[in-house]
């Protein structure tokens, strides 16, 4: 079956440019989740969404980032006003993940390469 | 605050080497999850082993074998007999379970190259 999708693939822009990132989760997975990969470190947690609601939007960095999923499936990260640190691998991952149990595998998307000039 | 260590930034070895790599974790939690993914060239992250902190059986799943450690809090990932094919960054996570958020807490990542 169909994968995680995230698209663009790759994304340049200019500084204070706003950019929309596109996640299609796997049909059915409740839990999408999207994190931030920079050069030469691991991913690092954005937000977690439960069905429609942001169940924990801790890892955001700043307000000029944005996230809502609002039919429960697909998502969308919007940064606005970006700036040169915000380049980096975004991922957007989604699992079947039912009443908060810890330990299911989360299925990560090839990922979008945000530039920023 | 929790943390995974990876301290091995990069790892090269020639084809049929046994290679290990090293995890150290650190967490208030009782329950938790650990897991290895890895990373090919083409950026996608491939889910290796999940193990939950109640069970530290070591687990062999071919080339590939686990050490789960909870009184070094170290779980570390070995190849036997590796091959070019295993050439990959490899991460480690950790679970932390916050009002029923999966957040998965990375290591740095260990850049593996098999030499032929």
């Amino acid at each position: 079956g169909a994968g995680v999708s995230q698209t663009p693939s790759n994304k340049v822009t200019e500084k204070g440019k706003y950019v929309e990132l596109r996640c299609d989760p796997i049909s059915g997975h409740t839990a999408l989740y999207w994190y931030r990969q920079s050069l030469g470190q691991g991913p690092e947690f954005l937000i977690y969404f439960q069905g429609t609601g942001a169940a924990d939007d801790s890892g955001l960095p700043n307000d000029r980032f944005f996230a809502v999923r609002p039919e429960g499936s697909v998502s969308t990260l919007k940064i606005q006003r970006t700036e040169r640190g915000d380049s980096a691998v975004y991922l957007c991952a989604s699992s079947p993940d039912i009443g908060g149990r810890s330990y299911n595998e989360q299925f990560f998307g090839p990922g979008t390469r945000l530039t920023v000039l | 605050a929790q943390k995974v260590t990876q301290a091995q930034t990069e790892i090269s070895v020639v084809e049929k080497e046994d290679v290990t790599l090293d995890c150290v974790y650190e967490t208030r939690d009782t329950t938790y999850y650990l897991f290895w993914y890895k990373q090919p060239p083409s950026g996608e992250l491939v889910f290796l082993i999940r193990r939950n902190s109640f069970d530290e059986q070591n687990e062999i799943s071919g080339r590939y074998s686990w050490n789960f450690q909870k009184s070094t809090s170290s779980f570390n990932f070995t190849i036997t007999a590796s091959q070019v094919v295993d050439s990959a960054v490899y991460f480690c996570a950790l679970s932390e379970a916050v009002q029923g958020a999966q957040k998965l807490v990375f290591g740095q990542g260990t850049r593996l190259t098999i030499n032929p």
